[in-house]
């Protein structure tokens, strides 16, 4: 089955920590992204690439890392600096940014801090 | 900055009713609207994507139409059930912005 996979469903995590989410895609999509959601807020943007090696900061991207080492692989990492790291975190990729662009998303990762 | 509403937050409504939820943008400069759905703690599902130079899309019960100049979305369900209880939200493809959310309206279908 096509589609992207994050990992795990459920990750906690203790003060001081850095934790790493994971997101992979087999749609053969050259874009991937990260979204940040908190209850009664819409998705933000930590991090997106649009290309293998080559990522970018969103609106929300401190305390956050990304690597894009493979074109099927994009993890996330929660490092200790971000100070409110619990949240659910959802991966997104696409074909390149053209008009038929659609987005599609894996199942989420669900951080809490313990 | 492109920003994005979504009114109204929630609606419950009883089965077999038909519904409006509505989408609004401040900048027309958008590759495509795209409607989702998300059931609780899961992933987003896409159920239409509309290209900016396209009026509305349909699938189903549901029908989305789009008036880029004014910056609205309209999402139609038609005869509502109660498995269309979820959170729905819209996104637009933004120039240079990538996908922009609204914060989702809230559908409950009463059986």
């Amino acid at each position: 089955d096509g589609g992207i996979t994050q990992s795990p469903k459920y990750l906690f995590r203790k003060e001081g920590q850095n934790v790493t989410l994971s997101c992979e895609q087999n749609l053969n999509h050259d874009a991937m992204y990260w979204y940040r959601q908190d209850p009664g807020q819409g998705l933000r943007l930590i991090y997106y690439s649009q290309i293998v090696n080559d990522f970018q900061k969103g609106d929300i991207a401190e305390g956050y890392s990304v690597s894009r080492e493979k074109k099927e692989s994009f993890p996330l990492t929660v490092t200790s600096a971000q100070k409110n790291p619990t949240a659910f975190y959802l991966c997104a990729s696409s074909l390149p940014r053209t008009r038929n662009t659609e987005a599609f998303f894996g199942q989420g990762t669900r951080l809490t801090v313990v | 900055k492109q920003e994005v509403t979504q009114i109204p937050a929630a609606l419950s409504v009883p089965e077999g009713e038909n519904l409006v939820l509505n989408c609004s943008f401040t900048d027309s400069a958008i590759y495509n609207l795209q409607w989702f759905r998300q059931d609780p703690g899961k992933g987003l599902t896409s159920l239409l994507l509309i290209q900016s130079s396209q009026r509305e899309q349909t699938s189903g019960r549901l029908n989305a139409s789009l008036d880029k100049s004014s910056g609205r979305s309209t999402l139609y369900i038609a005869a509502s059930q109660p498995g269309d209880s979820a959170t729905y939200l819209c996104a637009v493809d933004n120039y240079g912005q990538n996908f922009v959310f609204g914060p989702g309206t809230r559908l409950s279908v009463l059986p």
